[in-house]
C-alpha cells in the first residue's frame, strides 16, 4: 500500500550548519504534504506545507522542496540551532481524509 | 490561545476497564481525528470526523469508539482496553479536512493497559 518513508532515521549536524531531512512518498496522486516537528513530550507541531502544484516553499529558516518526478520531499533548515533538535515527520495526504505519516527522523544539533 | 486539549496526559488502567480520553479544540475546526503513535510505526489514524455527528474509521479502528456530538469535542472511548492498546494517543483538528489544511495536534495521552 501507499506509504511515506524517510531515508535517514537519525541526523546529527553542527550548530549553525544547514540541515536537510529527506522523505520519499509512494502515492503519485497525493497533492498535499506537510512537515511536522515533534519535541519530547509534545504533540507534532506544524512547520510548513506544500501542494503538488508547487516545487518549493519557504518559511522562516525552513524550505520545503517537492520533486514529483521522483516522489521526493525534503525539509531544509538553515543555520540549525539547538532548539531545532527534535523528531521530524513528513506527511502525505492520502485521498483527502487521511494523512500517511513517516516514522520520523531524529535531528540532533551538536554544539 | 488556539489549541487542542487532551485529558488525561497519562493513564494506567487494567484490561477490560472502560475508559475515555477527552479531546477539545477551541478553533472552530470542522475536522477532528485520533491517532496512535507506536515506535517504528509512526502515526496511524484511528477514527476521524468531518463534522458534528459524522465519524468514520481510519486505519486502525478496532477496539475504539468515538462520538462527535459537539463541534469542539471528540472523545475516544475504549470499551474493553487490552494491552495491545498501550500507546501514545494524539487528537488533532483542522479547519476543513485533512486534504486542505494542516492538522493541529494535542500534546498526547500516554496509555498503559496492564
Amino acid at each position: 500500500g501507499e506509504s511515506v518513508g524517510l531515508h535517514l532515521p537519525t541526523l546529527s549536524v553542527q550548530e549553525g550548519d544547514n540541515s536537510i531531512i529527506n522523505c520519499a512518498y509512494s502515492n503519485s496522486a497525493s497533492d498535499y504534504f506537510i512537515w511536522y516537528k515533534q519535541e519530547s513530550g509534545k504533540g507534532p507541531q506544524f512547520i510548513i506545507d506544500i501542494r503538488s502544484n508547487m516545487d518549493k516553499r519557504q518559511g522562516q529558516r525552513v524550505t520545503v522542496l517537492l520533486n514529483k518526478t521522483v516522489k521526493h520531499l525534503s525539509l531544509q533548515i538553515a543555520a540549525t540551532q539547538p532548539g531545532d533538535s527534535a523528531v521530524y515527520f513528513c506527511a502525505e495526504n492520502n485521498y483527502g481524509q487521511n494523512f500517511v505519516f513517516g516514522p520520523g527522523t531524529r535531528l540532533s544539533v551538536l554544539p | 490561545e488556539a489549541q487542542v486539549t487532551q485529558n488525561p496526559r497519562y493513564l494506567i488502567t487494567v484490561t477490560g476497564k472502560k475508559l475515555t480520553v477527552t479531546c477539545s479544540q477551541n478553533m472552530n475546526h470542522e475536522y477532528m481525528s485520533w491517532y496512535r503513535q507506536d515506535p517504528g510505526l509512526g502515526l496511524r489514524q484511528i477514527y476521524y470526523s468531518m463534522n458534528v455527528e459524522v465519524t468514520d474509521k481510519g486505519d486502525v479502528p478496532e477496539g475504539y469508539k468515538v462520538s462527535r456530538k459537539e463541534k469542539r469535542n471528540f472523545p475516544l472511548i475504549l470499551e474493553s482496553p487490552s494491552p495491545n492498546q498501550t500507546s501514545l494517543y494524539f487528537c488533532a483538528s483542522s479547519f476543513s479536512g485533512a486534504g486542505n489544511s494542516p492538522l493541529h495536534f494535542g500534546n498526547g495521552t500516554r496509555l498503559t493497559v496492564t
